[in-house]
């Protein structure tokens, strides 16, 4: 079964200080895996993408294939990165573009 | 470019009223999604059109649930008759290709509260 777990519901750090999001999937092919961002009203968008090992206003995530898991990193928290992040799967459909399994969210709060 | 358009934002109703949603996606968008976003949790997917077929509609209560896309652009979604259950954020988005991996970008959603 296709699956992503986000452990965490809330995480609060204070600015400054490193931010790890935890992400562990399930999925039986070749994942593709995803960040998607939602600040406070404000559309749902993505963050970053894993095949692109980029790093988007300094987050980075790496995937581990043995350990199934997709963590979303960024050593030093910034205000403005409080918002609800998603991390997600996206499920290959042969013949026509594919579709993405979110997780539950985790609201990320950074204290001044 | 504009983005991904909903409407309503808001909707109230009570339990077993009929409700409707629209949306008109980014244009030259072939693929285009209908989400569930109920509180506390991800969104899920209900149904995905490409061009103006379903592809996919596994997740779809179709006894209650339905949707359309008339000439492959704009689309709707509709609720009859609405449990309390489906109080939830209906979010759209519609992403560029019709094959392998593509962005994909999301309406404001309507927030639908079933009372």
């Amino acid at each position: 079964a296709q699956r992503v777990t986000q452990p965490e519901k809330l995480l609060s750090v204070f600015k400054g200080a490193p931010v790890e999001l935890k992400c562990n999937y399930s999925y039986s092919g070749s994942p593709e895996l995803f960040w998607y961002v939602q600040y406070s009203r404000q559309r749902l968008q993505l963050l970053l993408r894993h095949i692109s090992r980029e790093s988007i206003k300094g987050f980075t995530a790496d995937l581990n294939k043995g350990e199934t898991s997709f963590h979303l990193k960024k050593p030093f928290a910034q205000e403005e990165d409080s918002a609800m992040y998603y991390c997600a799967l996206s499920a290959l459909q042969y013949s026509s573009a594919s579709k993405i399994i979110f997780g539950s969210g985790t609201r990320l709060s950074i204290r001044p | 470019e504009a983005g991904v358009a909903q409407s309503p934002r808001y909707k109230i109703i009570e339990k077993r009223q009929s409700v409707a949603f629209w949306c008109n996606p980014i244009s030259g968008h072939a693929t285009l999604y209908w989400y569930q976003q109920i509180l506390g949790q991800g969104p899920k997917l209900l149904i995905q059109f490409q061009n103006n077929g379903v592809v996919d509609d596994s997740q779809l209560p179709k006894d209650r649930f339905s949707a359309e896309r008339l000439k492959g652009v704009d689309s709707t979604l509709k609720i009859q008759p609405a449990k309390l259950e489906d109080s939830a954020v209906y979010l759209c988005a519609s992403s560029p290709r019709t094959s392998g991996y593509n962005e994909q970008f999301f309406g404001p959603g309507t927030r639908l509260t079933v009372l």
